[in-house]
């Protein structure tokens, strides 16, 4: 049972590139998400998911695309990236919504130069 | 505007017991979570209070006050591997998670 597992660990990109940073989880979970963390912040949501074939923004959306294909798998890819998505993510999942623990995976540390 | 506050650092000693609070504005509210967050790795569940009281987990304990708006964790009988930041976070009326930024707990031997 792996959890959350998160791809890649680090990246760094210059401005304007793009990429896709994959989230996979085997729990059978239908809730999925993805955060940004910032020093000083607290957590904040970019997309979500409530299940295959569904998504949502969060609190910060923009720059960013979600895809759900499948139960399993929650994508969130940068068209053009730029400086001020230089951050770590977190993708957590969920087993149902309202007093539920989140898993998160590990985290995707991204540089944008 | 939602807020999540929580003190930016907060220091104690091995074996010792610390209160770290957190107080809270939300837009509705359908419970409160805290976590842990070692420094370079991912947050991990510590506790859930929809209701008012105290909810004890071994040394971990969690408090919530719904009327003022307030809830603390209490970690017992400190250890060095207590070292990490401690986040609070509320589900809202739309049941996402609001977050605070965090408390980072320092133990001194």
């Amino acid at each position: 049972n792996a959890g959350v597992t998160q791809t890649p660990k680090f990246r760094v990109l210059k401005t304007g590139q793009s990429m896709t940073l994959l989230c996979a989880q085997d729990m059978n979970h239908e809730y999925m998400y993805w955060y940004r963390q910032d020093p000083g912040m607290g957590l904040r949501l970019i997309h979500y998911s409530v299940g295959e074939g569904t998504t949502a923004k969060g609190e910060v959306p923009d720059g960013y695309n979600v895809s759900r294909l499948k139960k399993q798998n929650f994508l969130l890819g940068l068209e053009s990236a730029a400086p001020s998505q230089t951050s770590v993510y977190f993708c957590a999942s969920e087993a149902g919504q309202g007093g539920n623990e989140q898993f998160f995976g590990p985290g995707t540390r991204l540089t944008v130069l | 505007g939602q807020n999540i506050d929580q003190p930016t650092e907060m220091t104690a000693t091995e074996g010792a017991i610390v209160q770290i609070n957190c107080t809270y504005q939300t837009s509705g509210f359908n419970g409160l979570f805290w976590y842990q967050q070692h420094a370079g790795e991912a947050p991990t569940f510590l506790s859930y209070n929809v209701l008012d009281g105290l909810e004890e987990k071994g040394r971990f304990s969690s408090f919530l006050s719904r009327s003022k708006g307030y809830s603390y964790l209490l970690l017992k009988e400190l250890q060095m591997k207590d070292s990490a930041s401690y986040l609070c976070a509320v589900m809202d009326s739309n049941y996402q998670l609001i977050w605070g930024a965090g408390t980072k707990l320092i133990i001194k031997p």
